[in-house]
């Protein structure tokens, strides 16, 4: 059962314009939400997080949007460039402190 | 350099052998976890520590061994390796408070053949 869920595989944008990648979860109980962007051969490095008793979070470029009622988060990267192309994860975080479940990652491809 | 520094990088196991990933960290964070990264699986949590002597399953943790007899090091034994676990496999770290994330190891590439 696949509680945190991205269903675009992959998604591709032009220089400039913005990025928006998507995030559903079905667990109620989780209270703390990550995105973590991923290059080959590196590990994740985290971008951004909020918290369940927000609904909006931005750091520069990355803002995260939550609606608890959908049960969906999104990332948002404006203006998108070109080393953003990365597996981008979303993760969330239940009431066992420690213990992340991660989605299955979109690919983001941003052109020149 | 501060961070999650995971040994070995590339691992070839034959079928039954067993080895330990090491995972160390010296951002003295109480949470530390192993995670296995397969192809449209995105990672899956193995085993995961709140502390020193502390250890839980995740999600995945059939075929794999975890302690924590201190806070910086965090060792995955495989018992028995099967092909199954061919992945790569991460080692992270973190404060309680998750407005700083996870930091993440390099990963170890692990094939059993």
């Amino acid at each position: 059962d696949q509680q945190v869920k991205q269903n675009s595989p992959s998604l591709s944008v032009q220089e400039g314009r913005i990025s928006i990648l998507n995030c559903d979860y079905t667990n109620s109980m989780f209270d703390y939400f990550l995105w973590y962007k991923k290059y080959p051969a590196e590990g994740p490095t985290f971008l951004i997080s909020i918290s369940s008793i927000k609904d909006k979070n931005e750091d520069g470029r990355f803002t995260v949007f939550l609606n608890k009622s959908a049960k969906h988060l999104s990332l948002h990267i404006v203006p998108s460039q070109p080393g953003d192309s990365a597996v981008y994860f979303c993760a969330a975080r239940g009431t066992s402190y420690g213990k992340l479940t991660f989605g299955q990652g979109t690919i983001l491809t941003v052109h020149p | 350099n501060a961070g999650v520094t995971q040994t070995p990088k590339f691992q070839v196991l034959k079928t039954g052998q067993s080895m330990t990933l090491q995972c160390a960290q010296d951002m003295n964070h109480e949470y530390m976890s192993w995670y296995r990264q397969d192809p449209g699986m995105g990672l899956r949590l193995i085993h995961y520590s709140v502390g020193a002597g502390i250890t839980d399953q995740g999600e995945v943790p059939n075929g794999y061994n975890v302690s924590r007899s201190t806070t910086e090091d965090f060792p995955l034994r495989l018992l028995s390796a099967a092909p199954s676990q061919t992945s790569v496999y991460f080692c992270a770290s973190s404060y309680s408070d998750l407005n700083y994330g996870y930091t993440f190891g390099s990963g170890t590439r692990l094939t059993v053949v």
